[in-house]
């Protein structure tokens, strides 16, 4: 059964590079897309974007400006990097599977303060 | 604002039949999935596609679609289907995904 694992900082500060990673257990990265979710406390889900294997990559129009995500098939991790924060990105940020989301992380919690 | 809309809360008697909508144009090129999701814990993928569960997911709940509108159907609602839940489908270029704003589901 795959699994899937974010990690990184909790904490990061104003007009920083927020920088999160996943790691994928249970199977290969080198199949399926790959994406980043966020949702902020309280609120609802806003997907950010993915990377199919190739290293293709598609972005939230909102988001694009901002986002890079990337994957490393030789650790079998993904990751997210998003540039510029504020408060307003404070969320509990998910990783999952596919178009279909069939398999989440269980989410970390990034505060956006100084 | 959402690309798909969904009405914030509904509630349904214990055993009884509840049907969560979601709206959107892009629901007429796309079919939606339904995540579940309970109080801290991550998204729980119930129906994706035309009407498809994900293995573990009880037969009471069942997906359909008409127009610009997706549904999520809960037969015989038990207790431990309280929860928020999401629509998404991939928007009208097919390129992103978007989610609707999510149902609170309420059992009596």
């Amino acid at each position: 059964q795959v699994q899937l694992q974010e990690s990184g900082p909790g904490l990061v500060k104003p007009s920083e590079t927020l920088s999160l990673t996943c790691t994928v257990s249970g199977g290969s990265i080198s199949h399926y897309y790959w994406s980043w979710i966020r949702q902020p406390p309280g609120k609802g889900l806003e997907w950010i974007g993915c990377v199919h294997y190739s290293g293709s990559t598609n972005y939230y129009p909102s988001l694009k400006s901002r986002v890079t995500i990337s994957l490393d098939t030789s650790k079998n991790q993904f990751s997210l990097k998003l540039s510029s924060v504020t408060a307003d990105d404070t969320a509990v940020y998910y990783c999952a599977r596919d178009w279909e989301l069939g398999h989440w992380g269980q989410g970390s919690l990034v505060t956006v303060s100084s | 604002s959402s690309d798909l809309t969904q009405d914030p809360a509904v509630s349904v008697a214990l055993g009884q039949t509840v049907r969560i909508t979601c709206q959107g144009d892009s629901l007429r090129s796309s079919y939606a999935n339904w995540y579940q999701q309970k109080p801290g814990q991550a998204p729980l993928l119930v129906i994706y596609g035309k009407n498809t569960r994900p293995s573990g997911i009880p037969d009471r709940f069942s997906g359909s679609s008409s127009g610009n509108t997706a549904s999520l159907t809960i037969t015989g609602t038990q207790a431990e289907d309280e929860a928020d839940y999401y629509c998404n489908s991939r928007d009208i270029t097919g390129n992103h995904l978007v989610f609707g704003g999510g149902t609170k589901l309420t059992v009596l």
